[in-house]
């Protein structure tokens, strides 16, 4: 059974472009997570979708920062104008359940360097 | 909000001797502590966790412990294997909210 898939794996971009990134959870799974990962702050959710709902995005660091779940089996977690301190580790991570806490399940990652 | 504390940041043990990982967490309403492992290049993968109405855990080599009066959690590696060295990650979840550690970077000697 696939896990969750991201991508993509790596992305190197020039500041005030526009990045998206895209993400599948685990066939079934109902909540879906989007964090980033950086030396300095370490993992940080950034936005948590239920049901394809957007329940809480008080992590989202700025308005450049937007997410989507369109449906259940996709994601896209767009920056737009990226800027160099976007530069890190964006995790997805998907689970399934009401009511929580449940088992979170974490993709590979996209590495984005906004030079 | 939710303030996770994670010691050691760097731990470094002998083959076949065992490693100890404590956190603490801020929040008394947190009721789920997983624990993931996170290999170089890949994503956090999840080895273990404790809900609050337990207070120990075991799955072969891993063990978690809670303390809720506390509010600290551990994780015990026994016989540790050169393939456990990673970082390690606690978390604290509460009301979809999940708060993870700094992470302890395990180097198991061969």
């Amino acid at each position: 059974d696939a896990g969750v898939i991201q991508s993509p794996r790596h992305e190197v971009t020039e500041m005030g472009q526009e990045v998206t990134l895209r993400c599948k959870p685990i066939s079934g799974h109902n909540s879906l997570f989007w964090y980033r990962q950086t030396m300095m702050r370490g993992l940080e959710l950034l936005i948590y979708f239920n049901n394809n709902v957007p329940i809480d995005d008080s992590g989202m660091p700025e308005d450049r920062f937007s997410a989507k779940m369109p449906n259940a089996s996709f994601s896209t977690l767009k920056i737009q104008p990226s800027e160099p301190r976007d530069s890190a580790v964006y995790f997805c991570a998907s689970s399934w359940g009401t009511g929580g806490p449940y088992e979170q399940y974490f993709g590979p990652g996209t590495r984005l360097t906004v030079t | 909000g939710e303030n996770v504390e994670q010691h050691p940041s760097t731990l470094s043990v002998q083959e076949g001797d065992s490693a100890v990982i404590k956190c603490t967490y801020s929040d008394s309403a947190s009721n789920y502590f997983p624990w993931y492992k996170q290999e170089l290049g890949k994503g956090p993968q999840l080895i273990i966790d404790i809900r609050s109405n337990v207070g120990e855990k075991k799955d072969q080599r891993i063990a978690v412990t809670l303390n809720k009066t506390a509010k600290h959690f551990s994780l015990h590696i026994t016989e540790t294997q050169p393939e456990d060295s990673a970082v390690y990650f606690c978390a604290a979840y509460n009301n979809n909210d999940m708060r993870f550690g700094a992470g302890t970077r395990l180097t198991v000697k061969p």
